[in-house]
């Protein structure tokens, strides 16, 4: 049971946008930035998103996320089969004084 | 530019201790604000955060498996050893080594390619 809950799945038509939730609590999204990390099967995580909206360089940006109070997004448009991927959000829990993740995202891409 | 790389044992039987080793380079661990952290995926789940050791040799460890975990670092040779005392096929996973991007911020910007360990009798 991952301490960040985040839906299991989430579809959508190539072209379109997508939103993925990431919940948490006032110990970690509410007082911590909250990252984000995309995973192709197979593959190590790869950096996309920190502090709440931040891309770091090579990170397009039909990328994008927010954090508001104890939760955070992540969007994605003009979707592409190449974004279909596994997608995990993280932070910092004070409360555990330990790194946190969301169970993860898989995005499919009809 | 920096780069981590993971080794360590492929196939571990119960009981035994894990111990792996992150090389790394691009990066010290003596420069304020570096920290490495260690994160594992069973097949087929989600990332789990194993443990972190800053530059100043502060360690943090999960809490659920913080007896049996250590995290130690050489200085010296680039490198974040972490250790899992008496392990069990629910250990089975690809263990990653990561960078902290910020010790603020509780990113991590670089990752390993990981290695998969097996535990099994």
């Amino acid at each position: 049971q991952s301490v960040l809950t985040q839906p299991p799945s989430v579809s959508a038509a190539p072209g379109q946008k997508v939103t993925i939730s990431c919940f948490g609590s006032s110990s970690n999204i509410g007082i911590n930035s909250v990252s984000w990390y995309q995973q192709v099967p197979g593959r190590a995580p790869k950096f996309l998103i920190y502090d709440n909206n931040k891309r770091p360089s090579g990170i397009p940006d039909r990328f994008s996320a927010s954090k508001s109070g104890t939760s955070a997004t992540l969007g994605i448009t003009g979707l592409q089969t190449g974004d279909e991927a596994d997608y995990y959000c993280g932070t910092w829990d004070s409360s555990l004084n330990a790194g946190v993740f969301g169970g993860g995202t898989k995005l499919t891409v009809l | 530019q920096v780069t981590l790389r993971e080794s360590g044992p492929a196939l571990l039987t119960p009981t035994q201790t894990l111990t792996l080793t992150c090389t790394f380079s691009g990066f010290s661990l003596t420069t304020s604000g570096m920290s490495v952290s260690w994160i594992r995926q069973p097949p087929g789940k989600a990332l789990e955060w194993l443990a972190r050791i800053n530059w100043d040799d502060d360690k943090y460890y999960n809490t659920s498996l913080e007896t049996r975990l250590t995290i130690s670092k050489d200085t010296s040779k680039n490198q974040v050893v972490l250790t899992l005392t008496n392990m069990d096929p629910v250990d089975t996973a690809t263990y990653y080594c990561a960078r902290v991007g910020h010790p603020a911020y509780y990113y991590y910007d670089y990752w390993g390619q990981g290695t998969l360990v097996t535990v099994s009798s």
